[in-house]
């Protein structure tokens, strides 16, 4: 069993959809959760970070974090095709220690 | 405010030759961790650093591959003696690495490496 799962896609949604991507995971010690946005041939970039369990907004964005379930989310509200890209989850243990990726899931958001 | 500079973005060698790939971290930023990503694939740990010490390295070849992060100047990761298997994208974070809560890492645009 891989450390950290996620759906590889791809996800196709309409323009304006609100989008729900996953990953679960098999270490309960992770504490710190990130989700990163890739568009081909570029470097991840950090869309949202979540310490422990909770819930964090921003903008259009949502993180969740179940940590019971070993479970995260990440919801685009209003999806735009702009939005089309690869979204990674990492997480780590603690502070300091590297980052564990899921293997990203591929979203089309079609006009 | 640069972000985290990885050069070359490209970057092509012949199977036997090294290569040298650069990273400079964010300002503030002390710590830099290194990925590497396959076509198709996740990121992959590499090597974690601080200025001047290498904090884990679980995730580097046992040959042929090296990485420090001096005190002075970027960070690089080494590949001597390069075979085709080394073909990917070499990505580098970096993070602030003070505090609990300022663990968040911020990658570059990466290094791609082709070997021919």
């Amino acid at each position: 069993q891989k450390e950290v799962e996620q759906d590889p896609g791809p996800l196709s949604v309409p323009e304006g959809a609100i989008v729900s991507l996953n990953c679960t995971y098999s270490n309960s010690a992770f504490q710190y959760f990130m989700w990163y946005r890739q568009y081909s041939r570029k470097g991840p970039e950090l869309l949202m970070y979540t310490y422990s369990s909770g819930n964090k907004e921003d903008g259009r964005f949502t993180a969740q974090v179940d940590k019971s379930s070993k479970y995260i989310s990440l919801f685009i509200r209003d999806s735009q095709p702009s939005d089309s890209a690869t979204y990674l989850c990492a997480m780590s243990r603690y502070y300091g220690q590297n980052f564990v990726f899921g293997p990203g899931t591929r979203l089309s958001v079609l006009p | 405010n640069a972000g985290v500079m990885q050069n070359p973005r490209h970057l092509v060698r012949r199977r036997g030759q090294e290569a040298r790939l650069r990273c400079s971290p964010m300002k503030g930023h002390s710590h830099v961790y290194w990925y590497r990503q396959l076509p198709e694939e996740g990121l992959k740990f590499m090597v974690y650093l601080q200025k001047e010490n290498i904090i884990d390295e679980s995730g580097m070849p046992k040959e042929r591959f090296s990485a420090e992060f001096p005190k002075e100047g970027p960070s690089i990761l080494r590949i001597q003696q390069v075979v085709r298997g080394d073909s990917a994208a070499y990505f580098c974070a970096s993070s602030p690495g003070t505090g609990e809560m300022n663990t968040e890492a911020f990658f570059g645009q990466g290094t791609r490496l082709t070997v021919v």
